[in-house]
Formats: structure tokens, C-alpha cells, sequence
């Protein structure tokens, strides 16, 4: 069985504190494992897709990074605008859905 | 324009009500999907569709019934809402392609349950 798992399950940071998130995950066959963001009461936004061990994307002051047991989302001087939860989800076999973890919920304070 | 919409946003009812959620995507994705979310508890598949004929249930499918329309439309029902089924719920959709699993997400609806 699929499994995700984030931490931590929440994280304060000054504005500028650079920091890292985690998440962790065992899966029998990875298509894709990605990264969302979700503000309060709104649906998750699309972040990142990585596919294989060793690959990095950026977006602005986010860098996923994905290794075969884990992947981290580095926060470069985050600014308060950064403070949501980051969702991280996988997909695997033949089924394609999506297994989420339970989030990280960052705060930036000014 | 959202691509992906969700009627209604938000919804109070009382226990053993019929309630309808409904959600329409201008993506022109074949898949869609219906998730709740519990505080805690993460993201978790009620009922999936890859296309008009086929449905198929998730994780928690208990207590819930799905309805594909049309290609761009999917509806999520509660025969008889109880206070448990109190959560955020969320469509989702995704392309058939195969290189990409990734789903897009509409804005939600908050359901409560008295």
C-alpha cells in the first residue's frame, strides 16, 4: 500500500528563514510525485511534478526535489505570501490516483 | 474563468437530508474525481470517473453516490447526510494522457451537517 508522509505537520519561519519540508513515501512503482499548495478554504494548487530520482524543479523562491524515499519543497527567504499548507501526493500502477499526505502548514512571519 | 467550478460553496443541511454537490470543468479532461478533506486526516477519494461510463469508488465511498453527466460534468450525492459527513469537499480533474497524473482542483464546497 501507497503511503505518504510529511513533516512536519507544521513549521514557523521568519521572513527570510530558509527552510526545507519533508516528505517521505513508499510506493511499489512511482508514476509521479507531486506537490500542491492549499490557502485556507481554497483547493489545492498545483505546485510540481517530478518523476525520477535526482530531478529538481524551481518556481520563484520554491525548489522541489525528489530522491527514491523521499522528496523535500526548499523555501529560499520565504516571504509571509508563502504562509499555506503544502500538500504532497503520489501517483503509482496502473490505477493513476493520487495518495496525499496530510500537509505541512507553514507560517511566515513578517 | 475557473476551470474547474463547484455549486455550492458553502451548505448547511440537517441530518437525513438529500444533498447534491455538483462540479463542471472547462478543462476537457476525461477524469474527475471527489475527495474530502478532514482536518488532520489529508485528502482522501470518495469516487472517480475516467469517463462517462465508467465510476468507480475510492477510498470512502460509504454513504455517498456519484452521477458523470456529461463529459464535463460530475456530481457527488449524500442519500441521508449525517453529522460525520461534515467536511470540505473537493472536484478534481485530470487529462488522459499518459505522461501526467496531475490533477487540478476546484475551489471547494464546506458542507455541514446539523
Amino acid at each position: 500500500e501507497d503511503q505518504v508522509t510529511q513533516s512536519p505537520e507544521a513549521l514557523r519561519l521568519q521572513e527570510g528563514e530558509s527552510s526545507s519540508l519533508n516528505c517521505s513515501y513508499t510506493v511499489s512503482g512511482l508514476r509521479g510525485l507531486f506537490w500542491y499548495r492549499q490557502d485556507p478554504g481554497k483547493g489545492p494548487e498545483f505546485l510540481f511534478t517530478l518523476y525520477s530520482a535526482g530531478e529538481e524543479k524551481e518556481k520563484e523562491r520554491l525548489k522541489a526535489t525528489l530522491t527514491k524515499k523521499e522528496s523535500f519543497l526548499h523555501i529560499t527567504a520565504p516571504k509571509p505570501e508563502d504562509s499555506a499548507t503544502y500538500l504532497c501526493a503520489l501517483s503509482s500502477g496502473s490505477a493513476r490516483q493520487l495518495t496525499f499526505g496530510s500537509g505541512t502548514q507553514l507560517t511566515v512571519l513578517p | 474563468d475557473a476551470d474547474v467550478t463547484q455549486t455550492p460553496r458553502n451548505r448547511i443541511t440537517k441530518t437525513g437530508k438529500r444533498i447534491m454537490l455538483e462540479c463542471s470543468q472547462t478543462k476537457g479532461h476525461d477524469r474527475m474525481y471527489w475527495y474530502r478533506q478532514d482536518p488532520g486526516l489529508g485528502l482522501r477519494l470518495i469516487y472517480y470517473s475516467f469517463d462517462v461510463k465508467d465510476i468507480n469508488k475510492g477510498e470512502i465511498s460509504d454513504g455517498y453516490s456519484v452521477s458523470r453527466q456529461a463529459q464535463a460534468k460530475f456530481s457527488l450525492s449524500l442519500e441521508s447526510a449525517i453529522p460525520n459527513q461534515t467536511a470540505l469537499y473537493f472536484c478534481a480533474t485530470s487529462a488522459v494522457a499518459a505522461s501526467t497524473d496531475t490533477q487540478y482542483f476546484g475551489p471547494g464546497t464546506r458542507l455541514t451537517v446539523l
